[in-house]
């Protein structure tokens, strides 16, 4: 299977960091996204991970283990408007097509 | 300008009916796709089209058309739908479909079968 796991909800308070993991079954990997998307509206591009390491855009940082199978999306000074939903999306080398997982409900409260 | 366009917005129909979901973007992309997304679940894909040819199907039911007139255009055509197929159908588009290019979406059509 290509089961990606990540917690359904997450709470934090406004400026405070949270982070949110992903794991992924490792075979036929082929780089992982992180999506975020407000209730209603269309999921947006955060990050897109494919080698090991670290990649920082601002407030927001993503991290990827490939031996690990194992991802997950920093977001820093937390604001009220990042209360959304943060999806992780996994191509297995399919010719684009990306396994979601069920995405993290976080909710930042003042 | 990044931006995939869909219409209608929202869309009632019923069991019965033929209606088609339109979608179009101006990135030049060469990979497009069509996702449905039930309340509180990540979206599922359903078809994906590489330079105007459709080359991922879903196992999706045969009441569902997709078409790609040309490579700003894909459009979704709906037929005999049942009341479960309600959701939100999402189109997205990318440069190409090799699975390394972050997929672009549209706001969506909210679709209600009555």
């Amino acid at each position: 299977g290509q089961n990606i796991d990540q917690p359904t909800e997450m709470t934090a308070t406004e400026g405070a960091i949270v982070q949110i993991n992903c794991t992924y079954q490792t075979s036929g990997f082929n780089g992982l996204f992180w999506y975020q998307q407000h209730a209603g509206e269309a999921p947006t591009f955060l990050s897109y991970n494919v080698l090991d390491g670290l990649e920082e855009k601002g407030r927001f940082s993503s991290f990827l283990s490939r031996s690990k199978g194992y991802s997950y999306l920093l977001l820093k000074e937390l604001q009220m408007k990042d209360s959304a939903s943060y999806l992780c999306a996994v191509n297995y080398n399919q010719g684009g097509k990306l396994i979601f997982g069920q995405g993290t409900e976080l909710s930042v409260k003042p | 300008d990044t931006e995939v366009t869909q219409t209608p917005k929202h869309l009632v129909m019923g069991m019965t009916n033929k209606k088609s979901l339109k979608c179009e973007q101006h990135m030049g992309h060469r990979a497009m796709y069509w996702y449905k997304q039930k309340a509180k679940k990540p979206p599922e894909l359903m078809f994906v089209y590489s330079y105007e040819k459709l080359s991922i199907n879903e196992s999706v039911p045969s009441r569902f058309s997709p078409e790609c007139p040309n490579s700003s255009l894909l459009n979704l055509h709906l037929h005999a739908l049942q009341p479960e197929d309600s959701a939100l159908y999402l189109c997205a588009s990318s440069q190409v479909s090799t699975g390394n290019y972050e997929q672009y979406f549209g706001p969506g059509t909210r679709l209600t079968v009555t």
